[in-house]
């Protein structure tokens, strides 16, 4: 169980398009999801953590307008990267956290990450 | 805020043999400590957590350790085995509910 998937495993873009990472809890429902990111030889760093139904909360020194992030159920969290450019070329990963109530809340389970390389 | 310092970076075993990867922490109000194993390309696994007021957990060839006196829990992984090789991540989750990683360990095995 706590199964959680991120689509699409990898993408390449050009510099100014703009892409769509999906992030879904398959088999338990989500109220909070987080998303990552990392780079290569480094430990993840957080980016925002967003609950369903309301705005995400972003970390300090991240663009909102530029990384939106939506959460519009119990089981799907989507993060649009916009107008991506090279430095924006990372590995994105999300991951959820059981509703409140159970005992494993405090439990985070990840996606399978996404790499953009954006060129 | 809250800091995980989390030793060796890199630990190379041979296959059989102990590895023992160790993180310390300062905010004494912690509570509940995973570890994640990561592979290349792939994200974070869950692979053992113990709550504050459990000093030892053990699950089959791995296990963790909590002092919280000393603020430091470690992870015990034994007869190891190449496909244990990856980074290994410490996490806790800070006083504004925020899970924080150190700095991870590239585990290597050697057949």
């Amino acid at each position: 169980g706590a199964v959680v998937s991120q689509h699409p495993s990898r993408v390449i873009c050009k510099s100014g398009t703009s892409v769509k990472i999906e992030c879904r809890s398959l088999d338990f429902q989500a109220t909070t999801m987080f998303w990552y990111r990392q780079f290569p030889k480094q430990s993840l760093m957080l980016m925002a953590t967003s609950n369903e139904g309301s705005k995400a909360t972003y970390e300090q020194g991240v663009e909102k307008d530029k990384f939106l992030i939506n959460h519009a159920s119990l089981t799907l969290s989507t993060l649009t990267v916009t107008s991506a450019h090279p430095e924006d070329s990372s590995f994105y990963i999300c991951s959820a956290s059981i509703a409140p109530g159970t005992s494993l809340r405090d439990t985070q389970y990840f996606g399978p990450g996404t790499r953009l390389t954006v060129l | 805020g809250e800091n995980v310092e989390q030793h060796p970076s890199t630990l190379s075993v041979q296959e059989g043999d102990s590895a023992v990867i160790k993180c310390t922490y300062s905010d004494s109000a912690s509570n509940y400590f995973p570890w994640y194993k990561q592979e290349l390309g792939k994200g974070p696994q869950l692979i053992i957590d113990i709550r504050s007021n459990v000093g030892e957990k053990k699950d089959q060839r791995i296990a963790v350790t909590l002092n919280k006196t000393a603020k430091h829990f470690s992870l015990h992984i034994t007869e190891t085995q190449p496909e244990d090789s990856a980074v290994y991540f410490c996490a806790l989750y800070n006083q504004g509910g925020k899970l924080i990683f150190g700095q991870g360990t590239e585990l290597s095995v050697k057949p």
